[in-house]
């Protein structure tokens, strides 16, 4: 299963748009990039997954360049409510695989 | 649609002593996960069930810890017994697709 890098925190205002780009240089062909969100005392929640190119749902917007060897995580227009860990993940994910979580980025939004 | 139910909720015990934590998945799902999430750390799997099969348990402690899965339905995760690094929130998690995390257990050993 391919290793993932992400930065370890970052910073927002109310109302930017927020990227958080992921490196995963050794991914496979099978491989699908998947996102999680952590609240602190919960569990992960899916964001979103994809395989190229861009995906965008009600949450959030995924872009995967052509090599695939990164991804970036667009979240438009954050609120409070968005601060928690994320967290990039490379593997068979929802296709039935195992996830092999990272240390994720502390994503820390201010008023 | 009713979410992954864990109890107990929290749970503080001596070490030496044991415990057990239930995971009951979302009706249909098939696979069913044990995460162990130390502080600051993201969740590592534990043990993957297909039914009541296990499909994974290679990163499980065995000497000390078990786990079952029910008729392929509820799930139970036992240490026996506790030493202080198992002090950690453990997850349980279930997939027809993407995975649906319960809230976890947060076991504190003393």
């Amino acid at each position: 299963l391919a290793k993932t890098t992400q930065p370890i925190s970052m910073d927002s205002y109310e109302g930017q748009e927020v990227n958080i780009t992921c490196s995963h240089n050794n991914i496979a062909t099978n491989d699908y990039i998947t996102w999680y969100q952590q609240f602190p005392s919960q569990g992960p929640r899916f964001i979103i997954q994809g395989y190229k190119t861009k995906v965008t749902n009600e949450v959030a917007s995924l872009f995967i360049p052509a090599d695939r060897k990164s991804s970036t995580l667009s979240l438009p227009r954050v609120s409070l409510s968005d601060t928690a860990v994320y967290y990039c993940l490379v593997g068979e994910g929802n296709q039935g695989g195992k996830l092999i979580f990272g240390q994720g980025t502390e994503l820390s939004v201010k008023p | 649609e009713a979410g992954v139910a864990q109890s107990p909720r929290y749970k503080i015990i001596e070490k030496r002593q044991s415990v057990a934590f239930w995971c009951n998945p979302i009706s249909g799902h098939a696979t069913l996960y044990w995460y162990q999430q130390i502080l600051g750390q993201g969740p590592k799997l534990l043990i993957q069930f297909q039914n009541n099969g296990v499909v994974d348990d290679s990163q499980l402690p065995k000497d000390r810890f078990s786990a079952e899965r029910l008729k392929g339905v509820d799930s139970t995760l036992k240490i026996q017994p506790a030493k202080l690094e198992d002090s950690a929130v453990y997850l349980c998690a279930s997939s027809q697709y993407e995975q649906y995390f319960g809230p976890g257990t947060r076991l504190t050993v003393t």
